[in-house]
Order: structure tokens, then sequence, then C-alpha cells
């Protein structure tokens, strides 16, 4: 079974640029979750989609993320402008739905690593 | 809202010993507990969860303890191995808020 593709691996960009995520969760997971990790920190929230629909986006910076889950599948994230405390990396998980819980547990991607200079 | 913390940033064992993670959470609303490794390079990966209606549950190698009195879980991992280095978090969940929190993960060292 395919898991959750995240692209790029890996991207550094100068602040006040712009920068954008992709994200495919595993086929048929209907919750998508995009999380921020800084270094030495747990992964943070930002927003959950179910299907096409935000459920939870109340820690997203929204002046300057945004993020979209066109037909329910794919996923993009999207910072615009960066700032120097956006280096992280940002990490794409799947689940089968209905946040989390029992039998819903999450796959996460590889992570996409940001560094703003 | 949820605050996670950990009792210990880093630990090292010996290869062989056992080790125990430890993770202390605020919300007594909290219904269940994952635990989750993460490699360097890679995603956070499930090792094993608890619902809030159990206070231990075993896996393959890995047992998880619950205390909701101190609202208090812990990751026990047997006979340590090398594999076993990573950072290690939980995550507790409210499932009727649909909410989760991680804590900030400890580190786990294991020495040949």
């Amino acid at each position: 079974e395919a898991g959750v593709a995240q692209s790029p691996r890996y991207k550094i960009i100068e602040k006040r640029q712009s920068v954008a995520f992709w994200c495919n969760p595993i086929s048929g997971h209907a919750t998508l979750y995009w999380y921020q990790q800084i270094l030495g920190q747990g992964p943070k929230l930002l927003i959950q989609f179910q299907n096409n629909g935000v459920v939870d986006d109340s820690q997203l910076p929204k002046d300057r993320f945004s993020a979209e889950r066109l037909k329910g599948v794919d996923s993009t994230l999207k910072i615009q402008p960066a700032k120097l405390e956006d280096s992280a990396v940002y990490l794409c998980a799947s689940s089968l739905g209905g946040g989390p819980g029992p039998s819903r547990e999450l796959f996460f991607g590889e992570g996409s690593r940001l560094t703003v200079l | 809202g949820e605050s996670v913390g950990l009792h210990l940033p880093t630990l090292s064992v010996q290869e062989g010993d056992n080790s125990i993670i430890n993770c202390a959470y605020s919300n007594s609303a909290s219904d269940y507990f994952i635990w989750y490794k993460q490699e360097s390079g890679k995603g956070p990966q499930f090792i094993i969860d608890i619902r809030s209606n159990m206070d231990k549950r075993q896996g393959q190698r890995v047992t998880v303890l619950l205390n909701k009195t101190v609202k208090h879980l812990s990751l026990q991992i047997a006979a340590t191995q090398p594999g076993d280095s990573a950072v290690y978090f939980c995550a507790v969940c409210n499932t009727n808020a649909g909410k989760s929190t991680f804590g900030d993960g400890t580190t786990l060292t294991v020495k040949p």
C-alpha cells in the first residue's frame, strides 16, 4: 500500500518569498492534516480537512498560510510571504476519517523541510 | 486547551536494557492516547495506543501504561535495541472534540 506522498522534500527560500507544498494522502483516507514541526518540538496542527471541507484551521496563521484540498484528495499548503520563523518541517498526515481515535490512526508522510533565509 | 509535557527530553540506555518514557497531560476530557516513533528524516510512525477505559496495553516489546488519576502515561520498551533510537512522542486526544495534541518528544539513544 502506498503511503502519504509529499513534495518537495527540501526547500530553501529567502524571507518574503512564497512556497507551496503538496500532499497526496493514502487512497481512501477522508481526513487530511497539515502539521508544522519546528526543530526539537512536537508536531503542531495547522489545518485538518474532512474530504474537501475544513474541520479545524484555528492554528493556521491565515495572514500568510493557506491550504486547499480540491476534490477531497490531494492538498497544497502555501506560505506567502515566508518569515524566518516558518523554518520547519511541514508534515502531512491522513486517516480514514472522523478525527483522531481508535482505528483511525494517522499515517504521516516524510515531510517537507523548509529553510527560510 | 490541552498541554502535554514529557518528563525527560533525552534518555540514554544500554542495549538490552528496558526503557521508560513518560508523558503528562492536563485535560481530564482526553480519552485516547497514542505513542509515535520518529526516526531522523521521517514522519512519526504509530507504535501503540490506549483508550481511557484501559490502564495497560501491550504490544510487541512495548507496553503503554495510563494513570488517569494523575494524568500520566508511559511507554515501556523491553530489551531496547539500537533500532529503537529515535524521538518518541505521545499524542493526547479528545475524540469528542476531534482534537489531538502532541508533546515535544523524548530522544532515545541506545548505546551498543
